[in-house]
């Protein structure tokens, strides 16, 4: 069966602190891996990576993903109390399918 | 323009309805799905719909039912609705998969539906 899952489940930080996110995942047929980020409603959409060792950057947030090892990290430095949300990790495999993780609830306070 | 739009935003119902959600996307995405997000917020893949076809049906019970009447459109109709139904529904869109194009998936707002 096809799992993904995220560390730590939750995470409370200061502000100005750096963070890593944790992503490993068992899928059969791996196609890409996607990050979101989920505040009070929708998810929105961070990151997809396809390609071992190329880091992704947007601002303050950074990703990488290693197909040999099965995992994912997501980086946010210098956080700020908007960064505060639940950060999902999701795999879509060849299948069409796409693997939800839990989620790791991220908490910045001022 | 909201990219993606979902109706309704909230939908309190008794145990045995029948009820609808609908979604919408301007878009021009090739696929849709829907999502199930449960109280503890672990998100799962229900359906998803390309030109028409259903082409993802996870193990769900069969009063779920997804009805696209055009590529724009994926609507869920729920039969005989029961407590653990109650969750929030979030209808997504994306380009085609297997067209090989950005998997991006824009999400709308969520339906959070209440059994009662």
């Amino acid at each position: 069966e096809d799992k993904v899952v995220q560390s730590p489940l939750s995470l409370v930080v200061h502000e100005g602190d750096t963070v890593t996110l944790n992503c490993s995942y068992e899928v059969t047929n791996f196609r890409s891996l996607l990050w979101y980020k989920q505040e009070k409603k929708a998810p929105t959409f961070l990151f997809m990576l396809t390609s071992s060792g190329i880091e992704k950057k947007s601002g303050r947030l950074s990703s990488i993903l290693d197909k040999k090892e099965l995992f994912s990290i997501l980086n946010i430095t210098a956080t700020q109390t908007g960064d505060s949300a639940v950060y999902l990790c999701a795999v879509v495999t060849y299948g069409q399918n796409f693997v939800f993780g839990p989620g790791t609830r991220l908490s910045v306070l001022p | 323009d909201t990219a993606v739009s979902q109706t309704p935003k909230y939908l309190v119902t008794q145990m045995g309805n029948d009820k609808s959600i609908k979604c919408e996307q301007n878009l021009g995405h090739d696929t849709m799905y829907w999502y199930k997000q449960d109280s503890k917020k672990f998100l799962k893949i229900m359906f998803s719909y390309n030109n028409k076809e259903l082409i993802i049906n996870e193990t769900v019970p069969n009063r779920f039912s997804p009805k696209s009447p055009d590529k724009a459109h994926l609507n869920l109709h729920i039969n005989s609705l029961e407590l653990g139904d109650s969750a929030v529904y979030f209808c997504a869109s994306s380009q085609d998969p297997l067209a090989g194009r950005q998997e991006t998936q824009y999400f709308g707002p969520g339906t959070r539906l209440l059994v009662l």
